[in-house]
């Protein structure tokens, strides 16, 4: 079974500039997850999908960052424009069900975003 | 509000030993659930093992047991006969069963398997 696949692995830009992120699930799984990881720290979720609806988006900056979930399927996160701190690993994650239980998430190896 | 403490930012152990990763956590709710995941130097985060707030024994998994103690609220990471592979960082995390899924992360441990 494939696993969550995320493209670019790498990404330099300037500030100010712009920057997308691609994400694609595992097959079935209904609900998608975007994370943001800063250096020396542990994940920190950005935003939640249920099938193609936001389910928790509170810690998005939302005056630079937006994100959609087409479909109910592929994920794409952009930022625009970037600053300095938000060179970081941008994670993604889906699972087969949200909410309660054992609900387990399975990640994707990560975007690296350096903000120069 | 909810949060998760892992004291420990370094761990050593040699290879073929036991070791205990520490994870305390913060809830007012009483349903939710524990994770522990292995971040090696790839990025990728991998599953390892789950505990729910209401199982009554420690989760296991291969080498991979939890040692849950609710009263306490630790979920401490306990790995058997550590291999070279298990080098990496480790993080424990929880959701609460109201918040809809999502994970609250430790800062994370970085296990060192010595040969």
């Amino acid at each position: 079974e494939a696993g969550v696949a995320q493209s670019p692995r790498y990404k330099i830009i300037e500030k100010r500039q712009s920057v997308a992120f691609w994400c694609n699930p595992i097959s079935g799984h209904a609900t998608l997850y975007w994370y943001q990881q800063i250096l020396g720290q542990g994940p920190k979720l950005l935003i939640q999908f249920q099938n193609n609806g936001v389910v928790d988006d509170s810690q998005l900056p939302k005056d630079r960052f937006s994100a959609e979930r087409l479909k109910g399927v592929d994920s794409t996160l952009k930022i625009q424009p970037a600053k300095l701190e938000d060179s970081a690993v941008y994670l993604c994650a889906s699972s087969l069900v949200g909410g309660a239980g054992k609900n387990i998430q399975y990640f994707g190896a990560g975007t690296r975003l350096s903000v120069l | 509000a909810q949060k998760i403490t892992q004291t420990q930012p370094g761990m050593f152990v040699q290879e073929k030993e036991a070791v205990t990763l520490d994870c305390t956590y913060d809830t007012s709710d009483q349903s939710y659930g524990l994770f522990w995941y292995k971040q090696p130097s790839s990025g990728e985060m991998i599953f390892l093992i789950y505990q729910g707030s209401y199982d009554e024994q420690n989760a296991t998994e291969g080498r991979y047991s939890l040692n849950f103690q609710k009263a306490r609220k630790s979920a401490n990471l306990v790995i058997s006969a550590s291999q070279l592979g298990d080098s990496a960082m480790y993080f424990c995390a929880m959701s609460e069963d109201n918040q809809g899924g999502k994970l609250i992360f430790g800062q994370g441990t970085e296990l060192s398997v010595k040969p």
